[in-house]
């Protein structure tokens, strides 16, 4: 299994111009998460889908974070127009369905600097 | 307000030197608490998951506990590849469905010198 697949995994721009991160969940995970990990607040939770539909959007910063997920194997997080203090790094992670507990899976991550 | 300290932020151990590191969390309602691994440059890895008091799950040297209040990862004679950032997270329960929702702590880096 190829794991949870991220791209770019780096990505350097310019405070106002658009950015899109790209998410490939693990084959047969029917739950995806956009987080984003930073020194000062750690990791916190941007979106939640489940089978495709966006259930928790609480943790999205503000209206300049978008998030869509297309089908199961495919999803996005843009920031247009971008700022300085979004550069973070981005992990997308997909859920396993049934047992107890849904457990997340991490992908490697995009590490975002808006300069 | 759901909430997850970890502590201590850092520690070095020397090579067969266990210790344990601590999560104490604050939730209206407990579904899992999760640990994971992260190596620098790179995404979480999930260790475990431990679902009601007194569970205890075991990994190679790695050991993780729960209390209705704390989670404890207790680490035995560590090798340098145990070396890493430990983060605690938690799922709190929610009667009006599950949102999926982890809250994780700051981490502790952990550094076992040879």
């Amino acid at each position: 299994d190829a794991g949870v697949i991220q791209s770019p995994r780096h990505e350097v721009t310019e405070m106002g111009q658009e950015v899109t991160l790209r998410c490939k969940p693990i084959s047969g995970h029917n739950s995806l998460f956009w987080y984003r990990q930073t020194m000062m607040r750690g990791l916190e939770l941007l979106i939640y889908f489940n089978n495709n539909v966006p259930i928790d959007d609480s943790g999205m910063p503000e209206d300049r974070f978008s998030a869509k997920m297309p089908n199961a194997s495919f999803s996005t997080l843009k920031i247009q127009p971008s700022e300085p203090r979004d550069s973070a790094v981005y992990f997308c992670a997909s859920g396993r369905p049934g047992g107890r507990q849904e457990t997340q899976y991490f992908g490697p991550g995009t590490r975002l600097l808006v300069l | 307000e759901d909430q997850v300290t970890q502590s201590p932020e850092a520690l070095r151990l020397q090579e067969g030197e266990s210790s344990s590191l601590n999560c104490s969390y604050t939730v209206s309602g407990l579904r899992g608490l999760f640990w994971y691994r992260q190596d620098p440059g790179k995404g979480p890895e999930f260790l475990f998951t431990l679902y009601s008091a007194g569970e205890e799950k075991e990994k190679e040297r790695l050991k993780a506990t729960l209390t209705k209040k704390e989670s404890f990862l207790h680490i035995t004679a560590p090798k340098p590849e145990d070396s890493a950032t430990y983060l605690c997270a938690v799922q709190p329960f929610r009667f009006s469905g599950n949102t999926g929702k982890l809250i994780f702590g700051q981490g502790t880096t952990l550094q076992v010198k040879p």
